[in-house]
């Protein structure tokens, strides 16, 4: 089984300011399989980047995806107050596993 | 307007039963699989099953493998997770979501596009 860790747990920034977010994967990965979620409180996940880098529909072009192999990045390049969320990654293997998240919180 | 629209969430006793019904409307559901997810503050999100759009494969987690039952009602549009034997770690909140395998250039792409809101239960005594 394919285990994702997230790093950091927690960001703390300001608004405007550059945010890099990684997912390691505990073996090499299809860049295919490789996707990001957004998270706010009360509300369900939402899809952000699949296919390593590929944006979702209606997703700001301020987020973007890279990485392959094992290590993978969400990066959004200048945050916006909404932006302050908890973000996942996620693969599929056999069924779908999830990083443990990171919670970008305004500094 | 692409939805999908949980509900039968609720308060259970250890060993009872439940039933939760996700409904999909503004896509054509027999295009697609299905997957339920769940989310506890403790082991975060965790996929719990997902469905193949005939209904034909279901491939569960281990840890509800046995005491859940996944299935589909493909003209009513839903999808239904039948919980049993319900313990205490069954806790969260669960989401359905569409599950998208798509083969583009060559590749296939796998992601979940389109979640429900999530419905609530609680196993308790």
């Amino acid at each position: 089984e394919i285990v994702l860790t997230q790093s950091p747990g927690t960001l703390s920034l300001s608004p405007g300011e550059r945010a890099t977010l990684s997912c390691r994967a505990s073996q090499s990965v299809s860049t295919t399989y490789l996707a990001w979620y957004q998270q706010k409180p009360g509300l369900a996940p939402r899809l952000l980047i699949y296919g390593t880098s590929s944006r979702a529909t209606g997703i700001p072009d301020r987020f973007s995806g890279s990485g392959s192999g094992t290590d993978f990045t969400l990066t959004i390049s200048s945050l916006d107050p909404e932006d302050f969320a908890v973000y996942y990654c996620q693969h599929h293997d056999t069924l779908w596993t999830f990083g443990q998240g990171t919670k970008v919180e305004i500094k | 307007q692409v939805q999908l629209v949980e509900s039968g969430g609720g308060l259970v006793k250890p060993g009872g039963s439940l039933r939760l019904s996700c409904a999909a409307s503004g896509f054509t559901f027999t295009d697609y699989f299905m997957s339920w997810i769940r989310q506890t503050p403790g082991k975060g999100l965790e996929c719990i099953a997902y469905i193949t759009s005939s209904g034909r494969t279901i491939q569960y987690a281990d840890s509800v493998k046995g005491r859940f039952i996944v299935s589909r009602d493909n003209p009513k549009n839903s999808v239904y997770l039948q919980m049993n034997s319900l313990r205490a770690e069954d806790t969260a909140v669960y989401y359905c979501a569409r599950d998208r395998r798509d083969l583009m250039g060559g590749y296939y792409y796998y992601y979940l596009d389109v979640w429900g809101k999530g419905t609530t239960v609680t196993v308790s005594s």
